[in-house]
């Protein structure tokens, strides 16, 4: 009940085009779906978060769909970029009562954007 | 407004010796989680703290681990008697309130 499922384990996009990457949650408490994007040697670093109540939340070129019903999320990269190119993490949690903060992370993504 | 600070940011301890990671939260923020990521994997959680308090540490191994969040000072994370398999990379997040936000560069720990 606690896993939160991520694919495609890596993703090779060509310089402009879109790069998908999926999650889905077992959990029906969890009410907060972030995602992390981590370079090489870094900390994870948070890119845009959605909450149930929505369907579709859009940050520039980010994008996450939600689909509460079959316990989906994903990330839509438009127009994707060499500099995207990085392990995106989606994630799973509680904001309101029970373990506060406590997230599941999906095993991450690796996204390569070919020039 | 500095980020999550995390130091050392690489640690080099032998089987049998005790590690310490510390963590200074974003300033404003009284929440702190740790994270323990393993090559290639996702992270996992460990502990979570308020100030002076233990909130959630149902993801800290029974023995050898301990985290505290005092009063004044960052957040230790202790490691005793370190074996091989503590090799990972420890990520310290922070928040006012809620899920963690923002996470620190991380410490890596290599266990000889």
């Amino acid at each position: 009940q606690q896993q939160v499922k991520q694919s495609p384990q890596s993703l090779i996009v060509q310089k402009g085009g879109i790069s998908i990457i999926n999650c889905a949650y077992e959990n029906t408490a969890f009410d907060y779906f972030p995602w992390y994007q981590q370079f090489p040697g870094k900390g994870p670093a948070l890119l845009i978060a959605i909450r149930p109540d929505v369907s579709e939340k859009k940050e520039g070129r980010f994008t996450i769909s939600f689909n509460k019903s079959a316990k989906q999320f994903s990330l839509h990269i438009m127009d994707s970029q060499p500099g995207d190119s990085a392990t995106y993490f989606c994630a799973a949690g509680r904001l309101l009562g029970g373990s506060q903060g406590n997230l599941i992370f999906g095993k991450g993504t690796k996204l390569s954007v070919k020039p | 407004n500095a980020g999550v600070m995390q130091n050392p940011r690489h640690l080099v301890r032998r089987r049998g010796q005790e590690a310490r990671l510390r963590c200074s939260p974003m300033k404003g923020h009284s929440h702190v989680y740790w994270y323990r990521q393993l090559p290639e994997e996702g992270l996992k959680f460990m502990v979570y703290l308020q100030k002076e308090n233990i909130i959630d540490e149902s993801g800290m191994p029974k023995e050898r681990f301990s985290a505290e969040f005092p009063k004044e000072g960052p957040s230790i994370l202790r490691i005793q008697q370190v074996v091989r398999g503590d090799s990972a990379a420890y990520f310290c997040a922070s928040s006012h309130s809620g899920a963690a936000g923002f996470f620190g560069p991380g410490t890596r720990l290599t266990v000889l």
